[in-house]
């Protein structure tokens, strides 16, 4: 079973909005990643936030992690066409030394 | 040249083949796992390995098997193919730290007819 649950599922915006995706999960953490998909293509690492962090930064990449409510968001702001892709949350467990996936987020950037 | 390469990228069987897809590594890390990812979902661990005497099953081995012949390779095998193994299979790398960033290779696109 997976960790993770994104909402929303897809998301399709203008460009130059601000997109947010958001991830729950179920046990407590060490850590959740956030990783970013081309079509079909291998998953690269954008961001990880510890749990004992609340908020953390990478460009135009906002993430914040809530362990009280088991949640977190990745917000991308002033969006562009190249961000057009999937991402995915993957949580680490306490203890676990691997990572569970949710089942991602489809954003569509429209020009 | 990449970090994580796998082979081979595409390949089609016929269901009850034995078939092997082959994960190298260039950032010397003793982390290897193997993960399959079916549309529309996230991805699913198949198995991993802390280093090359230590291999774990992950979520979904049933109908895998792994091999690791050195640090820098991690075999995956199918001893006998199945229609519902058709996928995009992953292998990635990690250091031997926790709480780290996994490095993902470019998937094998398996197709089992």
């Amino acid at each position: 079973s997976q960790q993770g649950e994104e909402d929303p599922q897809a998301l399709s915006i203008q460009e130059g909005e601000n997109a947010t995706m958001n991830c729950s999960y179920k046990t407590s953490i060490n850590n959740l990643q956030w990783y970013r998909q081309n079509s079909g293509r291998g998953l690269v690492h954008l961001i990880l936030i510890r749990s004992n962090e609340r908020e953390k930064h990478s460009g135009r990449l906002r993430v914040t992690l809530d362990t009280s409510k088991k949640s977190s968001s990745l917000l991308i702001t002033a969006s562009r066409a190249a961000d057009t892709a999937s991402y995915f949350c993957a949580t680490e467990g306490q203890g676990a030394q691997k990572l569970v996936f949710g089942q991602g987020t489809r954003l569509t950037i429209n020009p | 040249d990449a970090d994580v390469t796998q082979t081979p990228r595409n390949r089609i069987t016929k269901t009850g083949k034995r078939i092997m897809l082959e994960c190298s590594q260039t950032k010397g890390h003793d982390r290897m796992y193997w993960y399959r990812q079916d549309p529309g979902l996230g991805l699913r661990l198949i198995y991993y390995s802390f280093d090359v005497k230590d291999i774990n099953k992950g979520e979904i081995s049933d109908g895998y098997s792994v091999s690791r012949q050195a640090q820098a390779k991690f075999s995956l095998s199918l001893e006998s193919a199945i229609p519902n193994q058709t996928a995009l299979y992953f292998c990635a790398t990690s250091p031997s730290l926790q709480g780290t960033e996994q490095y993902f290779g470019p998937g094998t696109r398996l197709t089992v007819t």
